[in-house]
């Protein structure tokens, strides 16, 4: 079965460093991009940007640039996002989603169950 | 950037009814390069379509996509109680974004 299975909730205080993982299985992970989405609470879906695992070819939405940064461990098919200091308005849930391939090429196939993220002082 | 504005915010109708859903572009999508995913409570989104028209793998017939250019439409042709749910296009052109979704709830 193809799938992500993506890291347990995380609670930090405003300041505090962060890494959420993603692990691919059931496919050869390095033949698709990961991709992130951010939704915050009770509202819409907001595409983060893309990691190629098999050369860590990323793309950031122009409005995250800088804020968080992707990376990938081919080795152990698991895609990860990082910030290295939080805001509480990153408080969200934050979905990896593999990109499709062929017919699919862009689009978001196959996602990971999601991760919340909160930050509070 | 391309903005993505869904219409109606909520849809609110009965099972076995007809639910059409909006997209519309501030830009020509290329390529038709335009997607529908279902969210239902507290799931993560599910591809439904994609290239505008496009069943994905394991989707019902009963829906369907149509449009292209700027004007983009998902219909859900009878409602099943598992269709209640919130529905976002995205375009994947060369910076993708979301529509702000369409809420289908029971009348």
């Amino acid at each position: 079965e193809v799938q992500l299975v993506q890291s347990g909730a995380e609670v930090k205080k405003p300041g505090e460093s962060l890494k959420i993982s993603c692990k691919g299985s059931g496919y050869r992970f390095t033949d698709y991009w990961i991709g992130w989405v951010r939704q915050m609470p009770g509202k819409g879906l907001e595409w983060m940007g893309i990691i190629n695992p098999d050369d860590s070819d990323t793309r950031y939405s122009p409005s995250l640039q800088g804020q968080v940064t992707f990376s990938a461990d081919m080795s152990i098919n698991t895609a990860y996002v990082q910030w290295s200091s939080l805001k509480a308005s990153d408080t969200a849930m934050y979905y990896c989603a593999r990109r499709g391939g062929g017919r699919e090429e862009g689009t978001f196939d196959i996602w990971g169950q999601g991760t919340m993220v909160t930050v509070s002082s | 950037e391309i903005v993505l504005t869904q219409s109606p915010g909520t849809l609110s109708l009965s099972p076995g009814e007809r639910a059409t859903l909006s997209c519309r572009a501030s830009q020509r999508v290329s390529s038709s390069y335009l997607a529908w995913y279902q969210q239902r409570p507290d799931q993560a989104p599910k591809l439904l379509i994609y290239a505008a028209s496009s069943r994905a793998t394991g989707i019902p017939d009963r829906f369907s996509g149509s449009g292209s250019g700027t004007d983009f439409t998902l219909t859900i042709s009878r409602l099943e109680p598992e269709d209640f749910a919130v529905y976002y296009c995205q375009q994947y052109g060369s910076s993708p974004t979301f529509g702000g979704g369409t809420k289908v709830e029971i009348k």
